[in-house]
């Protein structure tokens, strides 16, 4: 059984850029759940994907946006990066329902120049 | 507004004691509580889970106790081990509202020998 993965694992990327973040479903799983965790903070939530469409978003501006692929696979997408987006960046899969056992994979860590 | 509230960046108990992490929270329509464990250059990872209907579960060595008058969860690890070193998430969800976890700051667990 495959875990959830992401890539990159580290990115550094400038002011006013665009940046695509990826991640892999656990095996069998169909929902996928974004994370941003700024330094010396919690994870907060962006967004959830459930069979290919956005269920349930948190408090972050429509320049973070996100796919999910038929194969349960994921992408965030940040426009016009700010210094404030520094952060790891975490996704989050799932069996629908079973939400509250998410398995993480290891994030990947963006610094905005 | 921090709705849930982990008051101590850190905290170091020694190999074999009890360890206890207190979380606070301010949403009263938080129903269901989870405990995450976080290593360096790992995703957080799943530890325990209550709903409001109970006010203690037990799994091992981890045992959550909730008291819903209190707005008030607490983590305990009998006995401490020194894998147990790590940072702990205490998180919060509205099952009924919504498929949001609101995540503390965390708590950096020190074990020592």
């Amino acid at each position: 059984e495959t875990g959830v993965t992401q890539s990159p694992t580290h990115l550094i990327k400038t002011r006013g850029q665009q940046v695509t973040l990826r991640c892999s479903s656990q095996s069998g799983h169909n929902t996928v759940s974004w994370y941003q965790q700024a330094l010396g903070q919690g994870p907060q939530f962006i967004f959830q994907y459930y069979r290919e469409e956005e269920n349930g978003r948190g408090n972050f501006p429509p320049r973070f946006s996100g796919l999910q692929f038929p194969n349960y696979s994921s992408e965030l997408n940040v426009n016009a990066l700010e210094l404030d987006d520094s952060a790891l960046y975490l996704c989050a899969s799932s069996l629908r329902g079973a939400l509250y056992e998410q398995y993480f994979g290891p994030g990947t860590r963006l610094t905005v120049t | 507004d921090q709705q849930v509230k982990q008051n101590s960046p850190s905290l170091s108990v020694q190999e074999g004691r009890i360890s206890i992490l207190n979380c606070d929270y301010t949403n009263s329509m938080f129903d269901y509580f989870l405990w995450y464990k976080k290593y360096p250059a790992e995703g957080p990872t799943f530890l325990i889970s209550i709903s409001s209907i109970k006010d203690k579960n037990e799994d091992g060595r981890f045992t959550v106790f909730l008291n819903k008058s209190a707005k008030h969860l607490s983590l305990h690890i009998v006995p401490s081990q020194p894998g147990d070193s790590a940072v702990y998430f205490c998180a919060a969800s509205a099952v009924n509202r919504d498929d949001k976890i609101i995540f503390g700051k965390g708590t950096r667990l020190h074990i020592l020998p």
